[in-house]
């Protein structure tokens, strides 16, 4: 079993949709979470934190859930310029291996 | 400022040769690392670096050595390629950064990623 599980998608909805990512980790130990975005031959680029509570950046909402292990990026009002793939990604408290999960592609269409 | 610089940016190899690709950042970052990326697969550490004359395996380190040159660099060195190193590869920096979220300190670290390698062994 990998250690970080999304589905791949891809997902492709229309402009203005709102579309959720989830996303499991099996590391009960892990202790950051974090979803990057990645451009098609592109390198990844941090899109936010996931803070215990939650947390909102604009259209985005990251969701943790320690008990279910479970991460969820949520984006509203879909832009064309959301199209990516999206990274999943944890971490072990104080330990610079990062696990990634595998992405999960979104296109969003006009 | 430059960020995380790769070079070279593509890569063909024959089985057996040797090559070592570069990092350079430019951030004054304690750790570096660097990844390879499948398709299906996701991100795989290879090797880090925690800080200058520290280095250690990841996940997928065989086949692999590197070398903390000073603190921005960071070099990645296949001695015998194979064809099952034909991937991305990723170099990565990073300075970690703490602070309180739900009452708890939380340690985060934002990796910043050079551009990638493509390289392909035949």
């Amino acid at each position: 079993r990998k250690e970080v599980e999304q589905d791949p998608g891809p997902f492709n909805v229309p402009e203005g949709a709102t579309v959720a990512f989830n996303c499991t980790y099996s590391n009960s130990a892990s202790q950051s979470f974090f979803w990057y975005r990645q451009d098609c031959r592109k390198e990844p680029k941090l899109l936010m934190s996931v803070y215990s509570s939650g947390n909102e950046d604009g259209r985005f909402t990251a969701q943790l859930n320690r008990a279910s292990q479970y991460i969820s990026l949520l984006i509203r009002d879909s832009k064309l310029s959301d199209s990516a793939t999206y990274l999943c990604v944890v971490r072990l408290y104080n330990n610079n291996d990062m696990r990634f999960g595998a992405g999960t592609r979104l296109t969003v269409k006009p | 400022n430059a960020g995380v610089t790769q070079t070279p940016k593509f890569q063909v190899l024959k089985t057996g040769q040797s090559m070592t690709l570069q990092c350079a950042q430019d951030m004054n970052h304690n750790s570096m690392y660097w990844y390879r990326q499948d398709p299906g697969m996701g991100l795989r550490l290879i090797y880090y670096s925690a800080s200058e004359g520290t280095t250690d395996k990841g996940e997928v380190p065989n086949g692999y050595n590197v070398s903390r040159l000073n603190k921005r660099e960071f070099s990645l060195r296949l001695e015998s390629a194979a064809p099952s190193q034909t991937s991305v590869y990723f170099c990565a920096s990073s300075e970690a950064t703490a602070g309180l979220a739900g009452g708890l300190l939380q340690s985060y670290n934002e990796q910043f990623f050079g551009p990638g390698t493509r390289l392909t062994v035949l």
